[in-house]
């Protein structure tokens, strides 16, 4: 089974930056994304680590450690529109097919 | 745009009823996933289809079956609705390969009562 953990809920001040971290233990590792999924809209892909490394995309950036069972996300300078749930997923072998496993989601509430 | 499809936003229904939610996909994606929702238990996995006519159980198959019929359109159904199924449904689709996103539908809201 797979296990992933992120932390429920963070706050932060517009323009600041912020990191989300997500711990995983899994099999058969071969990925992990990022979503982004604002209140009762379809989550949307961020960003994607198979390579130990940064990620970098505009604002966001990812990273990961596939020794330490490791990754954050990185937003900089915060916009009140960042607000959301940022959902970690790790992908392993299942069958020959890769499934992505969810964390349960950080809430990130950006305020002025 | 890229776009999946799903028939209804919101749903209620009443227990015992047999329900059905269609999603469709026009990406000539070979995978396709059905997921639920809940506060603080994140999206779980129902079931998911490799291809036509091909099905896989995910973390939580209990008390749901799906149908894939064609390879734009993968339903869910709840062959007899309780109230634990109340919860919002997440369809999601990718290319065959594995190394690819995926997309997701808006979602459909199902109550149950």
């Amino acid at each position: 089974g797979q296990n992933i953990d992120q932390p429920t809920e963070m706050t932060a001040t517009e323009g600041a930056i912020v990191q989300i971290n997500c711990t995983y233990q899994t099999s058969g590792f071969n990925g992990l994304f990022w979503y982004q999924q604002h209140a009762g809209e379809a989550p949307t892909f961020l960003s994607y680590n198979v390579l130990d490394g940064l990620e970098e995309k505009g604002r966001f950036s990812s990273f990961l450690s596939r020794s330490k069972g490791y990754s954050y996300l990185l937003l900089k300078e915060l916009q009140m529109k960042d607000s959301a749930s940022y959902l970690c997923a790790v992908r392993s072998a299942s069958g020959g097919s890769y499934i992505p496993t969810f964390g349960r989601g950080t809430s990130l509430i950006v305020h002025p | 745009d890229v776009k999946v499809t799903q028939s209804s936003r919101y749903l209620v229904k009443r227990t015992g009823e047999k329900v059905f939610l269609e999603c469709v996909q026009d990406m000539d994606h070979e995978n396709m996933f059905w997921y639920r929702q809940d506060p603080g238990l994140g999206l779980r996995l129902i079931y998911f289809s490799y291809d036509v006519k091909m099905k896989e159980k995910g973390d939580i198959p209990e008390g749901y079956s799906v149908s894939r019929e064609k390879k734009e359109r993968f339903s869910l159904i709840l062959e007899s609705a309780s109230t634990n199924q109340t919860s919002m449904y997440l369809c999601a689709s990718r290319t065959g390969t594995g190394n690819e996103k995926l997309f997701f539908g808006s979602g459909t809201q199902l109550s149950v009562l």
